[in-house]
């Protein structure tokens, strides 16, 4: 079965540590992946997406992620965090062609930042 | 258990067909929202709602309308569907804790 798993729940961080929220899916074709974002009282906000090209792609706010193809991974990274990066974070994997309809997403994980 | 239901999981239906999408949850949560998502693409918001009586439309224009008329329950209806709403619809809610979403709606208008 296709699946997404987010390693962690609940990050805990200080201002200006660095951030790595993993994320692993299990599905054998080619898949689209997104990192989405939602800060508290709000609807998802698209983070970054990957197609294809450079395994590496650079998002809004100081976020990257780097697909890694022979490990199934999609972590998201940001070198130095902020306050108001505290939100809930969801990974999502999409496969291009309809794989029976169902939305692969994370559970997400939460992130506080602690001024 | 899912706290958030959507129903139907997969419709298939014809072209100047009137279709209401549902969406319930059980968590009492005040904002809820739809979005559409095409096969390995990113989600795009069309509707939210902060409340009973609140709807508004989202960053991606959509022919659909809503409805919020109870807290639980918020229904996504296309008046005359087209071969270009086919798309999966995503309803999802959230609180001051958390986000849930619905397992989705795959609508193929032929």
């Amino acid at each position: 079965a296709q699946s997404v798993s987010q390693h962690n729940h609940h990050v805990i961080l200080s201002e200006a540590a660095s951030l790595e929220l993993g994320c692993n899916y299990s599905y054998g074709g080619t898949v689209n992946l997104f990192w989405y974002v939602q800060y508290p009282g709000q609807h998802l906000q698209l983070l970054l997406k990957y197609f294809s090209g450079d395994p590496l792609v650079k998002g809004i706010k100081g976020f990257e992620a780097e697909f890694i193809k022979s490990k199934f991974s999609f972590n998201l990274r940001k070198p130095s965090v902020q306050w108001s990066d505290t939100a809930e974070y969801f990974c999502d994997v999409n496969a291009p062609y309809n794989q029976g309809g169902k939305l692969i997403f994370g559970q997400g994980t939460e992130l506080s930042v602690k001024p | 258990e899912a706290d958030i239901y959507q129903t139907p999981r997969y419709l298939v239906i014809g072209t100047g067909k009137k279709i209401t999408l549902e969406c319930s949850q059980t968590m009492g949560h005040d904002k809820m929202y739809w979005y559409q998502q095409d096969p390995g693409m990113e989600l795009h918001l069309i509707h939210y709602s902060y409340g009973v009586n609140s709807t508004e439309k989202g960053d991606l224009s959509s022919e659909s309308t809503v409805s919020r008329i109870r807290t639980e329950h918020f229904p996504l209806t296309l008046e005359s569907a087209r071969p270009s709403h086919t798309s999966q619809y995503l309803c999802a809610s959230s609180d001051s804790y958390g986000y849930t979403f619905g397992s989705g709606t795959r609508l193929t208008v032929v």
